[in-house]
């Protein structure tokens, strides 16, 4: 079983719709999770930081629920630009990232 | 610019050439990281450098494969023998070493450099 599971989408949606999607993982002992995005053939980059609280970032809402060990990424009033591939990562210790395959999003005019 | 860079960001090779790759992290980081990704698939860890001692070596690199950070600045990959298999994009990364968690974790990615092995 992969550490970090998503599902690869794609997600076509139209601008200024809501598009929600969430990765799975395995390690309970996982201590922190972060969302990276990635543009075609481009380096992943970070887009935010998971805290157990939940936290926003402007149209960007991430979930964290350590119960059933799921994270979500919730983009609100989509933009073009949003179209990328979504990398769920999380970490159990302080160097070692373990990505998910990716969830791709597809924003349309 | 300032960030992580690497070089090639291309390079095509013969099965049984030798490749070498060099990252230089962003210049106040002292962590450093290999990392491979294949298409469709996320990164993934293949080792880690706190300065210039290599503290972890993942399972996927194999005796073929080589990483050094001699001076603690840069770093080079090198595969040896290459084979179709390791056609892949070799990202590097940097994070600073830091007290604070998720500082330390917060890791910076290079733009890759794209092996394909004919």
């Amino acid at each position: 079983r992969k550490e970090v599971e998503q599902d690869p989408g794609p997600f076509n949606v139209p601008e200024g719709a809501t598009v929600a999607f969430n990765c799975t993982y395995s390690n309970s002992a996982s201590q922190s999770f972060f969302w990276y995005r990635q543009d075609c053939r481009k380096e992943p980059k970070l887009l935010m930081s998971v805290y157990s609280s939940g936290n926003e970032d402007g149209r960007f809402t991430a979930q964290l629920n350590r119960a059933s060990q799921y994270i979500s990424l919730l983009i609100r009033d989509s933009k073009l630009s949003d179209s990328a591939t979504y990398l769920c990562v999380v970490t159990s210790n302080d160097y070692k990232l373990s990505f998910g395959a990716g969830t791709t999003v597809t924003v349309r005019a | 610019d300032t960030g992580v860079s690497q070089d090639p960001r291309h390079k095509i090779t013969k099965r049984g050439q030798n490749v070498t790759f060099r990252c230089d992290p962003i210049s106040e980081h002292n962590r450093l990281y290999w990392y491979r990704q294949t298409l469709g698939q996320g990164p993934e860890f293949l080792t880690y450098f706190q300065n210039e001692a290599q503290l972890e070596k993942s399972r996927l690199l194999s005796d073929r494969f080589s990483a050094e950070r001699p001076k603690g600045s840069f770093s080079t990959l090198e595969i040896q023998r290459t084979e179709q298999g390791d056609s892949a994009m070799y990202l590097c990364a940097s994070s600073p070493d830091s007290f604070e968690r998720l500082s330390a974790e917060t890791q910076y990615f290079g733009p890759g450099t794209r092996l394909l092995v004919l």
